[in-house]
């Protein structure tokens, strides 16, 4: 149990275009997603925190016009990369938390796959 | 502001101990989880300290002392499989309610 899946797994684009990203928990309840950016040989650096039915709460650096999350649902949330440039290429990862998984102590989050972006 | 320390490379061959450290200052801090990640992968949850002491999962174990805000997971007769960059994250609390904050990670390289 606690599988949370990403959607696509890798994508390529345009400069200027808008890339959507889909998050899921496939067997449990996400109360809360998280959005993780990864640039390569790097550590995860939060992006936001989004609860289900509210406003995504953005960390500190992070356009959230640039960035728009939308978690309509207790298991799916979308980040969508709005005029992406090729400084936004990095590797997208989300994670979930919430009611039903089987979560190890601590409150601990499931990551999905994550999701590679190139921007040409 | 938050800030973890990791070693950025540790080197060790099959069969052998390795210990990587983690020191950390954080506000909100309520635990120290530990994270592994193989290239191209998704991080895997491997161990969690919310108290002082010592937890064993198989051949993992991992340490905290929150006194010293510091922390250590311990990897046990080492394979070529677990060769893979390991996240030491604090787990704390701010306005937006329970989060993780992740160090820049170890990458651990076992030699036959």
């Amino acid at each position: 149990g606690a599988v949370v899946s990403q959607h696509p797994s890798w994508v390529i684009c345009k400069s200027g275009t808008s890339v959507k990203i889909e998050c899921r928990s496939l067997d449990f309840q996400a109360t809360t997603m998280f959005w993780y950016r990864q640039f390569p040989k790097q550590s995860l650096m939060l992006m936001a925190t989004s609860n289900e039915g509210s406003k995504a709460t953005y960390e500190q650096g992070v356009e959230k016009d640039k960035f728009l999350i939308n978690h309509a649902s207790l298991t799916l949330s979308t980040l969508t990369v709005t005029s992406a440039h090729p400084e936004d290429s990095s590797f997208y990862i989300c994670s979930a938390r919430g009611l039903g998984a089987r979560d190890p102590p601590g409150d601990t989050q499931y990551f999905g796959p994550g999701t590679r972006l190139t921007v040409l | 502001g938050q800030s973890l320390e990791q070693p950025s490379e540790v080197t060790a061959v099959e069969g052998a101990i390795v210990q990587i450290n983690c020191t950390y200052q954080t506000s909100g801090f309520y635990g120290l989880s530990w994270y592994q990640q193989h290239d191209g992968g998704a991080p895997t949850f491997l161990s969690y300290n919310a108290l002082d002491g010592l937890e064993e999962t198989g051949r993992f174990s991992s340490f905290l002392s929150r006194s010293d805000s510091y922390g250590y997971l311990l990897l046990q007769e080492l394979q070529m499989k677990d060769s893979a960059s390991y996240f030491c994250a604090v787990n704390r609390n701010n306005n937006a309610g329970n989060m993780l904050t992740f160090g820049g990670g170890t990458r651990l390289m076992v030699k036959p």
